[in-house]
């Protein structure tokens, strides 16, 4: 059985500072990890995903998260937060038989001016 | 850019009613799923769909859900009997197949409101 957890429901930081969004799972099997934004009224978006190989990986609007399995972790980064991330964040993992993705509760990022 | 869509985008019905809720997958996707969001919750998968039958479903996809494929591009959510719980928003996606690790492209999500 596959599962993720995120911890933080609400993240806030301050324009330029540090974005890190947690996310922590649980397979059985080397999973494929994603993460996607969902911005207010919208679908979900892809922000990156970690399939095999290099384990940091960089995705869009400067966002980049790094697979660490002994950590089970793939938590999401971003330098220098912008106002326009402010968004809803779902870390999601696949299952072994790529039927379905495993989502999180979701991190909602609040950035402050 | 290819994209998932989805209509209507709110729909307002009364318990009890049926409605049902479109999407239209990408082209070459052979893959397709309904998750739902109930406001300020998880999403929450429903039931995928492969070669014209269900593929796997979740506990939350019982017998007044059903799927179906009707035209070759067309894909569909049906709910029967409307019930107040069934409020939420529902997002429709698809992906490659034979490709574990492609991610799921979704759709904007239909806002069904049962009053």
């Amino acid at each position: 059985a596959q599962s993720v957890t995120q911890l933080g429901s609400h993240v806030s930081v301050s324009e330029g500072a540090l974005v890190l969004l947690r996310c922590n799972y649980s397979s059985s099997v080397p999973p494929y990890l994603f993460w996607y934004v969902q911005y207010p009224n919208q679908g979900l978006q892809l922000l990156l995903k970690y399939t095999t190989g290099a384990t940091l990986v960089k995705g869009i609007n400067g966002f980049e998260a790094e697979f660490k399995k002994s950590e089970t972790s793939f938590h999401l980064t971003k330098p220098s937060a912008h106002m326009s991330d402010a968004a809803e964040y779902f870390c999601a993992v696949s299952s072994n038989t790529g039927n379905q993705f495993y989502f999180g509760t979701g991190t909602s990022l609040t950035v402050i001016p | 850019e290819p994209e998932v869509t989805q209509t209507p985008s709110h729909q307002v019905t009364q318990m009890g009613q049926e409605v049902i809720l479109r999407c239209v997958p990408i082209s070459n996707h052979l893959y397709f799923y309904w998750y739902r969001q109930i406001l300020g919750q998880k999403v929450e998968f429903l039931v995928s769909f492969y070669n014209n039958e269900i593929s796997e479903k979740s506990e939350i996809f019982d017998d007044q859900f059903s799927v179906e494929r009707p035209d070759g591009s067309n894909f569909t959510l049906k709910i029967r009997s409307t019930k107040l719980e069934d409020s939420a928003m529902y997002f429709c996606a698809s992906r490659l197949f034979g490709v574990v690790n492609t991610e799921a492209f979704f759709g904007q999500g239909t806002r069904l409101t049962v009053v």
